[in-house]
């Protein structure tokens, strides 16, 4: 597609229950990162994907969080057991060699 | 763990002003810094990837510099306008975190008439 796509745009979710959030970087993109914005923090860095590698998962906050991107192209990040610590605005990128990033609208995860 | 700095944290300018950020980074090990702008409900936009000590980029009214011996990076904004509203963001990739970007919590500014 002509950008990255994230979706859903906004989540409400009550705290315990599983959330997926689902990222379609640039067609080509060999890269796709995730990143996360909690209020009032810098963005911070969850975990890395690039080609066939093994991604890069030393960003992740706990082992309630999992990616997955299937076929190198669409990305899937699952939370399981939402705690309200969790909620922020969770950003999809993509990046062909050493470009700058293309960012997704994000996600913004609210756990109640 | 890599520390990225940015000051001020915001600003708020009047249109017409120009106005510069600074981005400070570890000076060892470089590899790139990116600056992007940020505008409120919208995703990040790339401005520059500068990669080369003394390089100086320009984008429009916008323009930064990078020192990677002493490791800052000035972006500057000439003759602000309300559109350039924004939280800038710099990042920081060294050679031993391959492509990953570290964000450092960004310059908001504000540009009122």
């Amino acid at each position: 597609g002509a950008g990255v796509s994230q979706s859903p745009s906004n989540k409400v979710t009550e705290k315990g229950k599983d959330v997926e959030l689902r990222c379609d970087p640039i067609s080509g993109h060999t890269a796709l990162y995730w990143y996360r914005q909690s209020l009032g923090q810098g963005l911070e860095f969850l975990i890395y994907f690039q080609g066939n590698s093994a991604p890069d998962k030393s960003g992740l906050p706990s082992d309630r969080f999992s990616a997955e991107r299937t076929g190198g192209s669409v990305s899937t990040l699952t939370i399981q057991r939402t705690q309200q610590e969790d909620s922020a605005v969770y950003l999809c990128a993509s990046s062909l060699e050493q470009r700058g990033y293309t960012f997704g609208s994000g996600t913004r995860l609210t756990v109640v | 763990i890599l520390n990225v700095e940015q000051s001020p944290q915001s600003l708020h300018v009047q249109e017409g002003d120009s106005t510069n950020f600074t981005c400070s980074f570890p000076s060892s090990n470089f590899y790139a810094l990116h600056w992007y702008r940020w505008e409120t409900a919208k995703s990040p936009e790339a401005l520059f990837v500068m990669t080369l000590n003394g390089d100086e980029k320009k984008k429009g009214r916008i323009s930064a510099t990078l020192n990677t011996k002493e490791g800052y990076s000035y972006l500057y904004i000439k003759g602000s306008q309300p559109e350039d509203s924004a939280t800038y963001l710099c990042a920081f990739i060294n050679t031993g975190t391959a492509s990953k970007l570290t964000f450092g919590t960004g310059t908001r500014l504000q540009v009122t008439l």
